[in-house]
């Protein structure tokens, strides 16, 4: 089946240690986000790609770095994760950027900050 | 700017009980609407959607029915299962960005 794969499921990390998380798929579609989800919380868009334009949210801190090297992969950076970063990151696709569109969302990575 | 409101959860109920959880939002022109649904663990996977006023959504049994005069996309099913407990997200898209409200908690106990 097409799908949004994240990999890993669980990542651990230690304060401070760069860490990436990666995303990727099999829609072919141009539109790639990535969402920060706290427990508890409803998601909260980082940033999104459409192709391989980049959009920031304003709000995104700069300590989150985005990567798309290809329409099938998308990686999420964290140059220097802090105890505040441990959360679920997800990612999704959309083909467009149209009101209709669904959002496919993959099963997420849960990221461990020790 | 736009928003989403959902009613508090958690929301507790039996087996064969029947579901509603309320969506109200604030949005200028005419957005889409969506619910999505999290499972412990899981990432969210579209529950239904409709795009235009009094249009009626419908997937697994759940309804939702955009009511553009009440501003409203109100979840609802029938009779519930234990395996619909889960974490139910309505969300609004007006721009290229999908707008969530904060989830609702279903428990449902056999």
């Amino acid at each position: 089946d097409a799908m949004v794969i994240q990999n890993p499921r669980y990542q651990v990390t230690q304060f401070g240690k760069p860490v990436t998380l990666s995303c990727s798929q099999t829609l072919n579609h141009n539109v790639m986000y990535w969402y920060q989800q706290k427990s508890s919380q409803a998601p909260k868009l980082l940033f999104h790609y459409y192709d391989k334009d980049f959009n920031n949210e304003a709000d995104t801190p700069d300590n989150f770095q985005s990567r798309r090297p290809n329409t099938s992969f998308c990686f999420l950076d964290i140059r220097s994760p802090g105890l505040g970063d441990a959360a679920m990151y997800l990612c999704a696709t959309t083909p467009r950027l149209a009101l209709q569109e669904t959002q496919y969302f993959g099963p997420g990575t849960r990221l461990l900050v020790l | 700017g736009d928003s989403v409101t959902q009613m508090e959860g958690p929301v507790t109920l039996s087996e064969e009980a029947f579901l509603t959880i309320n969506c109200t939002y604030t949005a200028t022109g005419y957005p889409s609407l969506f619910w999505y649904v999290q499972y412990p663990g899981e990432g969210l996977q579209l529950l239904l959607k409709a795009t235009k006023a009094d249009d009626k959504g419908s997937n697994k049994g759940f309804e939702a029915t955009y009511r553009k005069e009440t501003t409203s996309f109100h979840l609802e099913k029938g009779s519930v299962q234990v395996s619909d407990s889960a974490v139910y997200f309505c969300a609004l898209k007006n721009t290229d960005k999908l707008i969530f409200g904060t989830g609702t908690r279903l428990q449902v106990f056999p």
